[in-house]
């Protein structure tokens, strides 16, 4: 079965622009969650998506959203990039959110903003 | 609220010596916790996790945890170091009430030929 995965894997921006990451769950997997991972702040959670509805939400500004597809594709969104937003982006899918499922990372999205 | 608290940001052994990762925990209900690993350039992979069964729990590469709800503690531990286990490694708890993962700042595993 393949694991998660993340496009594009590296992402070089400017201050201003907006960027879009996407996820592909495992195959069957209905939640997807993001995480920031910086080197000052650690592994942050961003939001978490089931059923295509958001229903977790992390300590971020506006300009951070997502979304999730019927087939459980999910992408993420940042508008009017700032430097500080330079991260790896981790995507992690899950079977569902009735009862803990473990969840499987991908290998991440490194944005870069100059 | 729910944390966890790594102990040490670096960690140095020499290869064959034994590893043990600190990882402190703070949980108002029964935790579920997870020992991460992650290599350079790649995300996260789960080591081992414990979710309320045996209080020792095995995991891939030889690791081990205990959990020790006295001590709130669930550290990380391998007899005997190989190169490759140099990594960053996080301790993360489950919290329920928003299905999320709340990491620790991670701890940095050198191994020393």
């Amino acid at each position: 079965k393949a694991g998660v995965t993340q496009t594009p894997r590296y992402l070089i921006k400017t201050r201003g622009q907006q960027v879009t990451l996407s996820c592909s769950p495992i195959s069957g997997h209905r939640s997807v969650s993001w995480y920031q991972q910086t080197p000052g702040q650690g592994l942050q959670f961003l939001f978490e998506y089931f059923s295509e509805t958001q229903r977790n939400k992390g300590n971020f500004p506006g300009r951070f959203s997502g979304r999730q597809f019927s087939n459980s594709r999910s992408e993420m969104n940042v508008s009017t990039l700032e430097l500080g937003d330079s991260a790896l982006y981790l995507c992690a899918s899950s079977l569902s959110q009735q009862d803990y499922n473990e969840q499987f990372f991908g290998p991440g999205t490194r944005l870069t903003v100059l | 609220a729910q944390s966890v608290t790594q102990l040490g940001s670096h960690v140095s052994v020499s290869e064959g010596a034994l590893v043990l990762l600190r990882c402190n925990y703070s949980s108002s209900v029964p935790p579920y916790l997870f020992w991460y690993v992650q290599y350079p350039n790649q995300g996260l992979q789960l080591l081992l996790k414990y979710t309320s069964a045996a209080t020792l729990v095995k995991g891939i590469n030889g690791f081990e945890a205990e959990f020790k709800k006295s001590e709130t503690s669930f550290h990380l531990t391998k007899p005997s170091a190989h190169m490759s286990d140099a990594a960053e490694y996080f301790c993360a708890v489950f919290a329920w009430s928003s299905y999320k993962l709340i990491f620790g700042s991670g701890t940095r595993l050198l191994v020393r030929p």
